[in-house]
């Protein structure tokens, strides 16, 4: 079954560097997403990717993120300059079509800002 | 603001129990509903959607849910629990913009479910 992939599983930064979350989504789908979970919280929606660019963003996405699709398979998060309150897992996903069959969720990185 | 509410954040069974976790949404428009499944140290699975048609859908590892409108609700349920089941469990809505085509998942806090042998 297809799965979207994602690297580095765990990166430990230290705070104010800037760090790069790396996705393959499925290759036949067309939207693109980040989803957050700090620990033993909600997940909670940081931006959405159609069409080579952004078609929403939570408040969460502020300009210290931004995200972008290099090439035809990777989709990157980037934060410039991390916080401690950036400590979080971070899952991408993807779906054919405006998820309403649902999404696909990658295992995530655990992103540790010491 | 659209919003999901869990009812239960922990729920302890023995094996073999019935479950059921309530899931309360609130949302005018047209939903696509899902319940999403978290092992420990993994990521989301999806379990069940529901988009229209027969209220009652019935997901993987037999798990099922039902959406009643009236009541804005889409409770998971499985008849007979295992090991295995242990997991957080996270209801969410799906909501659409304006435009109806951009989209976000808006993700109950979860239900951290234990299933004791």
């Amino acid at each position: 079954e297809p799965e979207v992939t994602q690297t580095p599983s765990h990166q430990v930064t230290q705070m104010g560097q800037e760090v790069i979350l790396r996705c393959v989504p499925i290759s036949n789908h067309l939207y693109f997403y980040w989803y957050r979970q700090i620990l033993g919280q909600k997940v909670e929606f940081l931006v959405s990717f159609y069409n080579n660019e952004i078609s929403e963003k939570s408040e969460i996405f502020d300009d210290q993120f931004s995200v972008e699709r290099p090439d035809g398979s990777n989709f990157t998060l980037k934060i410039r300059s991390t916080k401690l309150e950036d400590s979080a897992m971070y899952f991408c996903a993807s779906s054919v079509a405006g998820g309403g069959y649902g999404y696909t969720f990658g295992s995530g990185t655990r992103l540790t800002v010491v | 603001a659209q919003s999901v509410s869990q009812h239960n954040h922990h729920v302890i069974l023995s094996e073999a129990a019935s479950l059921e976790l309530g899931c309360n949404y609130s949302y005018g428009g047209t939903v696509n509903l899902f319940w999403y499944v978290q092992y420990p140290g993994q990521h989301l699975q999806l379990l069940l959607k529901y988009f229209s048609g027969d209220p009652l859908v019935k997901g993987i590892k037999g798990f099922e849910a039902e959406f009643i409108k009236s009541k804005f609700s889409f409770n998971l349920r499985k008849p007979s629990v295992q090991w295995s089941d242990t997991a957080e469990y996270f209801c969410a809505v799906l909501w659409r913009g304006l435009s109806g085509g951009y989209n976000k998942l808006i993700f109950g806090a979860g239900t951290r479910l234990a299933v004791h042998p």
